[in-house]
């Protein structure tokens, strides 16, 4: 059974760039929820996705957005990026929607923003 | 406000000996916790959950233990291995919010 896949893993942006992230879901997974790892602050949650409806948000500002997709693939977009948005972005999937459940996360995408 | 704290940021451990990592949580409301460890370039990998109607949970060298009265939890490795050196992170979940994570623990196993 195939993993969650994120891509890609690896850019880098300048200041005021836009972003696209992607992340592919286990199959069958429906829920997507995505993470923001920073040196030093752990795992900080952006939001969750679950048949295509954006259910949880978490502390970002707005320039942070996200959707999902019918085949419950993911992507979350970041625009106007800042320094500090120079980040590992994971992504992680689960059959239900969140809670008591266990995560599976991806690889991640680091992004770094000169 | 940080509702789950992982006070040490790093341990050193010998191999062969015991690791116990710390979590504490401030929210009563929290029901369900999870260990996962982390490799660089890798994502987070789960390792062991428990919940509250629980005080322990044992997966061969692994064992979590949950103090309710105090807000507490720990992860103890036994014995501790080289290959165990990762960044451990605790997260905790009321059963229906999303996984609210600590800042993560290194562990370095010492050969």
């Amino acid at each position: 059974k195939a993993g969650v896949t994120q891509t890609p893993r690896y850019l880098i942006k300048t200041r005021g760039q836009q972003v696209t992230l992607s992340c592919s879901p286990i199959s069958g997974h429906r829920s997507v929820s995505w993470y923001q790892q920073t040196p030093g602050q752990g795992l900080q949650f952006l939001f969750e996705y679950f048949s295509e409806t954006q259910r949880n948000k978490g502390n970002f500002p707005g320039r942070f957005s996200g959707r999902q997709f019918s085949n419950s693939r993911s992507e979350m977009n970041v625009s106007t990026l800042e320094l500090g948005d120079s980040a590992l972005y994971l992504c992680a999937s689960s059959s239900q929607a969140s809670g008591a459940n266990v995560l599976t996360f991806g690889a991640g995408s680091r992004l770094t923003v000169l | 406000d940080q509702q789950v704290k992982q006070n040490s940021p790093s341990l050193s451990v010998q191999e062969g000996r015991i690791s116990i990592l710390n979590c504490d949580y401030t929210n009563s409301m929290f029901d369900y916790f999870l260990w996962y460890k982390k490799y660089p370039a890798e994502g987070p990998t789960f390792l062991i959950s428990i919940s509250s109607i629980k005080d322990k949970n044992e997966d061969g060298r692994f064992t979590v233990f949950l103090n309710k009265s105090a807000k507490h939890l720990s992860l103890h490795i036994v014995p501790s291995q080289p290959g165990d050196s990762a960044v451990y992170f605790c997260a905790a979940s009321d059963g229906n919010t999303p996984l609210v994570f600590g800042k993560g623990t290194r562990l370095s196993v010492i050969a």
